[in-house]
């Protein structure tokens, strides 16, 4: 197994910023780091980063992505009410030879 | 406008097949990868499937392995699910998205019910 892990909730103030983590081994974030999605209720995914910190066009510089060995992160900064949402990361695996999002973590902002 | 358009979900007995479908429009289909992916009411996306830009090569997870096909038709710019032997657990709405390593465009979803 994959073995994602992202931390279940995260609960932050406005205009605060906010650090996600995903955890997990050298076949996967290790290996090609972390895409990051974003998904409002009732919505579809929506990306926000890949290849750890490429930023489709469109989505704010608030979002920024990083990797520190087999651990991806996600930084929001300047924290809105539109960011509270679901938060995916996304990475191949070369050892299972297969995409695998983790557990999500869902973001409040207070 | 780049647009993915999922059609062919709906409700099927334990063990039955079906075959959902995915319309792309606003983009040379041809030059991506593309994907399937399901999420359960109340759960995460889980990767299904994904194909080559030409068909060559694909992949699938561990659970729909030897039950689920992914194929495409370039000329109409379609992208297919088969589903045979269909279990309670595949009750998913089904995405497609587009993407090598970028999941950048995403359908409406349809959604699978088995039961």
């Amino acid at each position: 197994q994959a073995g994602l892990t992202q931390p279940p909730s995260v609960s932050k103030g406005l205009r605060q910023t906010a650090t996600l983590t995903c955890t997990g081994n050298r076949n996967n974030v290790g290996y090609q780091g972390a895409a990051w999605l974003q998904q409002h209720q009732g919505h579809p995914p929506k990306l926000l980063s890949y290849r750890n910190n490429n930023r489709p066009s469109g989505i704010s510089e608030r979002f920024s992505a990083s990797r520190s060995g087999n651990t991806a992160s996600l930084t929001i900064t300047g924290l809105q009410p539109e960011d509270e949402a679901d938060y995916y990361c996304l990475v191949w695996d070369s050892s299972l030879s297969a995409w695998v999002f983790g557990g999500g973590t869902k973001l409040t902002v207070l | 406008e780049v647009q993915l358009v999922e059609s062919g979900g709906g409700l099927v007995q334990p063990g039955g097949s079906l075959r959902l479908s995915c319309a792309a429009s606003g983009f040379t289909f041809s030059s991506y990868w593309m994907h399937w992916v399901r999420q359960a009411p109340g759960e995460g996306p889980v990767w299904v499937a994904r194909i080559h830009t030409d068909g060559s090569s694909t992949d699938y997870a561990d659970s729909v392995k030897g039950r689920f096909t992914i194929s495409r038709d370039n000329a109409n710019n379609t992208l297919y699910l088969q589903m045979n032997s269909l279990r309670v657990d595949d009750t998913s709405l089904y995405y497609c998205t587009r993407g090598g390593d970028a999941f950048d465009i995403w359908g409406q979803g349809t959604m699978v019910t088995v039961s």
